[in-house]
């Protein structure tokens, strides 16, 4: 069936350097991406989102690229500090009205 | 202010309970979800709400009964709590279905026992 699924269940990175979490999905009709990032013990907290009309959005030292040929998404973040620590989910709506997560990558930062 | 609220955050229970979970949200949207996390991460809908009617119902076992007053409010009802409904639920809230972002409660931790 279609899914939304990540590469990597576990990233660590030292802080201060650049991190990449990569999101793999496979309904060809999605047309909005999300990324939300949950730290322990509190709900998913939107960070930054892309329409399919795009291949790039930045934000405050995240960046989103997409591409669609392979289906695939990723999420730059700048300077990684300790705060950045959490489980960060790509999702996606489908193209219907519903949003399908992916399985999660726990991005530890080591100082 | 919370935006959207969850009570309560801490459930402990026993099998064959029923329990129900409240949900609440200040932001003024017509559209409310509720999400189930498992132990390993995994988050998936069970039902989605827009102007207090029922518009996504995932594959759940009729145990759940969601509740919608007002659009302000949606809760979620368990009858016959079994161990595996152990989890973490969470409520979220969009202006609109679907393609909008999606406003998360700080979810509510059931344990079954």
């Amino acid at each position: 069936g279609e899914s939304v699924g990540l590469h990597l269940p576990t990233l660590s990175v030292q802080e201060g350097d650049n991190s990449i979490i990569n999101c793999a999905y496979s309904n060809s009709a999605s047309d909005y991406f999300i990324w939300y990032k949950q730290e322990s013990g509190k709900g998913p907290q939107f960070i930054i989102d892309i329409r399919s009309n795009m291949d790039k959005r930045q934000g405050q030292r995240v960046t989103v690229l997409l591409n669609k040929t392979v289906k695939h998404l990723s999420l730059q973040i700048a300077a990684t500090q300790p705060g950045d620590s959490a489980v960060y989910f790509c999702a996606d709506t489908g193209g219907g009205n519903k949003l399908t997560f992916g399985t999660g990558t726990q991005l530890k930062v080591e100082l | 202010d919370t935006a959207v609220s969850q009570t309560p955050k801490y459930l402990v229970t026993q099998m064959g309970n029923d329990k129900s979970i409240k949900c609440e949200q200040n932001l003024g949207h017509d559209t409310m979800y509720w999400y189930k996390q498992d132990s390993k991460k995994f988050l998936k809908i069970m039902f989605s709400y827009n102007n207090k009617e029922l518009i996504i119902n995932e594959t759940v076992p009729n145990r759940f009964s969601p509740k919608s007053p007002d659009k302000a409010h949606l809760n979620l009802h368990i009858n016959s709590l079994e161990l595996g409904d152990s989890a973490v639920y969470f409520c979220a809230s969009s202006q609109e279905p679907g393609g909008e972002t999606q406003y998360f409660g700080p979810g509510t931790r059931l344990l079954v026992l």
